[in-house]
């Protein structure tokens, strides 16, 4: 029984680069969804996919985020041009239905210098 | 908006004592998961509660499902140094949307 894996675990770029996330939930879970993670702080809601569909994005996803579930399966997080306010860790999870338990991922951790 | 409050923000305890710790919502909740997070790594879920009054336990932990629906309960026995880390509260945003609010954390340290 394989988790959820993100890809990669620390990514370290400069102001004004674009970076992309990968993850890749658990194999039968239709729902996935993206949070970010400040110090001190509790997840906060990104946006949500069922299936290849994304139904919500949070109003702290600005235009510069970007977010994907090609064919239902792994989903890919980019960031164009970012900010020293982007740093932070990027979970992901996954979870069976809208009512299923959601398991996350171990984290991306971004610093942006 | 919605809003999780956990309490104590952080505790220092002796290896063997017993932890409490709570979440408490001005709104109701259909869900309360609990969720343990050490350094660098992402949530674990704990467990997860679904019924008003429900009482679970996972081994040495054991939460409960608040009867108003707006708090839920977090106890650890026998506490060891491998408890060490922030727990959180965790709730469905209400819809059918699953997207989940959490609290801001527990920090629990363990002194062996």
């Amino acid at each position: 029984d394989t988790g959820v894996s993100q890809n990669p675990r620390h990514k370290i770029t400069k102001r004004g680069q674009n970076v992309t996330f990968r993850c890749d939930p658990i194999s039968e879970h239709n729902r996935l969804y993206w949070y970010r993670q400040t110090l001190g702080q509790g997840p906060e809601f990104l946006t949500y996919f069922q299936n290849e569909a994304q139904l919500e994005k949070s109003r702290l996803l600005s235009d510069r985020f970007s977010a994907e579930r090609p064919k239902g399966s792994f989903s890919t997080l980019e960031i164009q041009r970012t900010e020293q306010g982007d740093s932070a860790m990027y979970l992901c999870a996954s979870s069976l239905g809208p009512r299923g338990e959601q398991y996350f991922g171990p984290g991306t951790r971004l610093t942006v210098t | 908006g919605q809003q999780l409050n956990q309490s104590p923000q952080s505790m220092f305890i002796q290896e063997g004592e017993d932890v409490s710790m709570n979440c408490t919502s001005s709104s109701i909740f259909n869900t309360w998961l609990w969720y343990k997070q050490d350094p660098g790594e992402g949530p674990v879920l704990l467990i997860a509660l679904y019924k008003a009054g429900e009482l679970t336990s996972n081994g040495r932990l054991t939460a409960q499902f608040g009867i108003t629906r707006k708090d839920s309960f977090l106890n650890i026995s026998a506490s060891i140094p491998s408890d060490v880390g922030i727990y959180f509260c965790a709730g469905p945003q209400g819809g059918n949307t699953g997207k989940l609010i959490f609290g801001q954390g527990t920090t629990l340290q363990v002194k062996p």
